[in-house]
């Protein structure tokens, strides 16, 4: 089956510093993929779709400065979140859909990805 | 725009009944509605999908979710739950191709509490 990883699986890093986390699809290309969050206890929320060769779609209230997005190849996103705050702890969570397929096919998502910020 | 309504925040089961799990849905044109569940910090494992065709779909684990267009809804069934299925699931929607959306709404989620 489709499988897509996130690296790291979790990760600590102190306030004003940088993190990115990658979206790897592993056995499949894919031209879409998606980064929601998700705080404790709530449900997933879209950040942006990330687009292999052009720049994200971020939602509204998303700062696209803050949180950087790279579809730099049809298997890999890269989400950077700079200058990380308390606030931006979260779970991240990305998905991806096969490149020729239909809107119809599901998502495969990410394990996630936690971000503490100290 | 699209939403999912999960109005349980909890749903308990003893383990060999049938349980359900709520969802309704608010989206123009035909909806694609999709099940999925989550494990503690995990990412979300796909279950089932209606896209069109027969309304009740089966999926994994022995799910199986019917689709209701009057009542806008697609709950999420399964006759005899078992201890395992205790986790997080989450109610989808993706809007309509001709919308050009691809990204998917989620529902609040409901867990899925079955006592052995």
């Amino acid at each position: 089956g489709a499988v897509v990883s996130q690296h790291p699986s979790w990760v600590i890093c102190k306030s004003g510093t940088s993190v990115k986390i990658e979206c790897r699809s592993l056995d499949f290309q894919a031209t879409t993929m998606f980064w929601y969050r998700q705080f404790p206890k709530q449900s997933l929320m879209l950040m942006a779709t990330s687009n292999e060769g052009s720049k994200a779609t971020y939602e509204q209230g998303v700062e696209k400065d803050k949180f950087l997005i790279n579809h730099a190849s049809l298997t890999l996103s890269t989400l950077t979140v700079t200058s990380a705050h308390p606030e931006d702890s979260s779970f991240y969570i990305c998905s991806a859909s096969p490149s020729g397929t239909s809107g119809s096919k599901e998502q495969f998502f990410g394990p996630g990805t936690r971000l503490t910020v100290l | 725009a699209q939403s999912v309504a999960q109005p349980e925040d909890q749903v308990n089961v003893a383990e060999g009944n049938p349980l359900t799990v709520k969802c309704t849905y608010s989206v123009s044109g035909n909806p694609y509605l999709f099940w999925y569940v989550q494990y503690p910090n995990r990412g979300l494992q796909f279950l089932l999908k209606y896209i069109t065709g027969d309304n009740l779909v089966k999926g994994s684990y022995g799910f199986e979710a019917e689709f209701n267009k009057s009542q806008t809804s697609f709950h999420l069934k399964k006759p005899s739950a078992l201890v395992s299925d205790s986790a997080l699931y989450f109610c989808a929607v993706r809007a309509p191709m001709d919308t050009g959306r691809r990204a998917l709404t989620f529902g609040s989620g409901t867990r899925l509490q079955v006592q052995p």
